[in-house]
């Protein structure tokens, strides 16, 4: 059974860079047909995808959050991470590291996720 | 970016009866809709892929339906571990995932 163990810090002040890791043991996340992403649900509400990386490091963003968002990928430590820059109050949420399929037909199927990591954005 | 549109917001029954939640999506995606349930403090489980493809070891009383922008998931006979949220997921734009704002199914 695969695992997405995220970690992080709780708290990030306004203005300030949240950053996030995720670790996957046990699997090689070299595997090319998987893209390893991140999702966020703020308290309430439903998921939102934030962006996803492939083994070779190509990354896709959500549009609306592109300018402050980066996805990188550490194979040799079975790791990926993310980083939002100037975070504000509506950043807080629950993060989500996920697997995702990378194929043509199965492309975007989320079949595996962390077990969330709270941030809050307060001062 | 694909707005997915699920109604209604809750939805309240009892054990046993036949429940349908409904998801639009703002623009064709094909067949490519997945359903995800979420409990209390758990992260979201894939249950249906394709519209209609049930994820390994999910029950046969969910079923998937509709093509291009309407969706619904069926629950044929609820049991009480069903109770939970539901949300819908359009992958047909995977480089530009977008959920649904979720379906509550709450026990009248």
């Amino acid at each position: 059974q695969l695992q997405l163990q995220g970690s992080g810090p709780g708290l990030v002040y306004p203005s300030e860079t949240l950053s996030l890791t995720c670790t996957v043991p046990g699997v090689s996340i070299s595997r090319s047909s998987y893209y390893w992403g991140w999702i966020r649900q703020p308290p309430g509400k439903g998921p939102e995808w934030i962006g996803s990386i492939s083994s070779s490091g190509s990354t896709y963003y959500k549009s609306s959050l592109k300018s402050r968002v980066i996805i990188t990928v550490d194979t040799s430590k079975n790791q990926f991470s993310l980083k939002v820059n100037s975070v504000t109050a509506a950043d807080t949420a629950l993060y989500y590291c996920v697997r995702h399929d990378g194929t043509v037909i199965r492309g975007g199927i989320v079949d595996y996720w962390g077990q969330g990591t709270l941030v809050t954005v307060s001062s | 970016e694909i707005v997915m549109t699920q109604s209604p917001a809750t939805l309240s029954m009892s054990p046993g009866e036949r429940a349908t939640l409904s998801c639009r999506a703002s623009q064709g995606v094909s067949s490519k809709l997945a359903w995800y349930q979420q409990k209390p403090g758990q992260a979201p489980r894939l249950l249906i892929y394709g519209a209609s493809t049930r994820a390994t070891g999910i029950p046969a009383r969910f079923s998937g339906s509709g093509s291009g922008t309407e969706f619904a998931l069926t629950i044929s006979s609820l049991q009480s571990e069903d109770f939970a949220v539901y949300y819908c997921q359009q992958y047909n734009n995977w480089f530009a995932l977008s959920f649904g704002g979720g379906t509550k199914v709450e026990i009248k």
